[in-house]
C-alpha cells in the first residue's frame, strides 16, 4: 500500500499528558500537511512542510504543538499538556506536483487519528 | 481571509437520483478546488481536483465545474447509489494550504 499512513489511529489520553502522533506520507511526497477536524467540521490546517522545512504554521498550532520532519520524510505532531479542547481528528495529507499522473499539488489524506481527551 | 461555504448541509435523497452539491468560495484567487469524500470516522478520499485554469472535470458518475469569477463549484452524481452515502467536502487551495467547507451530509436511500 503506497497510500498515506498514520498512527495510531485512536488514542485516549489524560488531561496534562503528551501525546505524539506518526504520519508516514507518500514515498517521494516532497510536501507534508497536519490538519485539524473537529465533529460536524470541516479539517483546518495547522502546518506544513516541505522537505524538512516547516514552511507555515496556523494560529491554530498553540505553543503546546510542536511538528517535526526531520529526514523530510516521516512527521511527527506533539501535543504537550493536552486539553480536552485538543479533542479532535488530526489528518495527515501529502502532495508533490513533480509525481506524473498527480494533479499539481492534489493532496492525499491519510486515515487519521482520533484524540479523546479526558 | 478564504471562506468556503457549502449548501445544503445534509441532503438525503431516494437511489437513483441525479443530484447537484453546491460550494462557494469568497477569494477567487485560488490554485485549484478538490472535492472529497468522508465516510464516518475516516479519513478524506479525493474524488477530483479541478486546476484554477478548468472548467470541469469528470471522474465516472461524477462531474465538478469550477466558476472562478463567481466563486461557485458544484459536484454533480449521477444516478446515485446507496453506496454514495457520506459526507463531501470541497476545498480551495490558495498558498499551498486547503480551505474546506463545513460537507454535505449525503444519505441515498434504497
Amino acid at each position: 500500500d503506497t497510500g498515506v499512513s498514520q498512527d495510531p489511529r485512536h488514542k485516549i489520553t489524560k488531561r496534562g499528558q503528551n501525546v505524539t502522533f506518526r504520519c508516514d506520507p507518500i514515498s517521494e511526497h516532497n510536501r507534508l500537511y497536519w490538519y485539524r477536524q473537529t465533529l460536524g467540521q470541516g479539517p483546518e490546517f495547522l502546518t506544513y512542510f516541505q522537505n524538512e522545512a516547516q514552511l507555515e504554521k496556523s494560529r491554530l498550532l498553540s505553543d503546546r504543538f510542536s511538528a517535526e520532519r526531520p529526514k523530510g520524510s516521516f512527521s511527527t505532531l506533539e501535543i504537550q499538556r493536552t486539553e480536552q479542547g485538543d479533542s479532535a481528528m488530526y489528518l495527515c495529507a501529502s502532495s508533490s506536483k513533480f509525481i506524473r499522473g498527480s494533479a499539481y499539488n492534489e493532496q492525499f489524506f491519510g486515515p487519521g487519528t482520533r484524540l479523546t481527551v479526558l | 481571509k478564504q471562506e468556503v461555504t457549502q449548501i445544503p448541509a445534509a441532503l438525503s435523497v431516494p437511489e437513483g437520483e441525479n443530484l447537484v452539491l453546491n460550494c462557494s468560495f469568497t477569494d477567487s484567487a485560488i490554485y485549484n478546488l478538490q472535492w472529497f469524500r468522508q465516510d464516518p470516522g475516516k479519513g478524506l478520499t479525493s474524488l477530483l481536483l479541478i486546476q484554477s485554469s478548468q472548467r470541469e472535470q469528470t471522474s465516472g458518475r461524477l462531474n465538478a465545474s469550477l466558476d472562478k469569477s463567481s466563486g461557485r463549484s458544484t459536484l454533480y452524481i449521477a444516478a446515485s447509489q446507496p453506496g454514495d452515502s457520506a459526507t463531501y467536502l470541497c476545498a480551495v487551495e490558495g498558498a499551498q494550504k486547503l480551505v474546506f467547507g463545513q460537507g454535505t451530509r449525503l444519505t441515498i436511500n434504497p
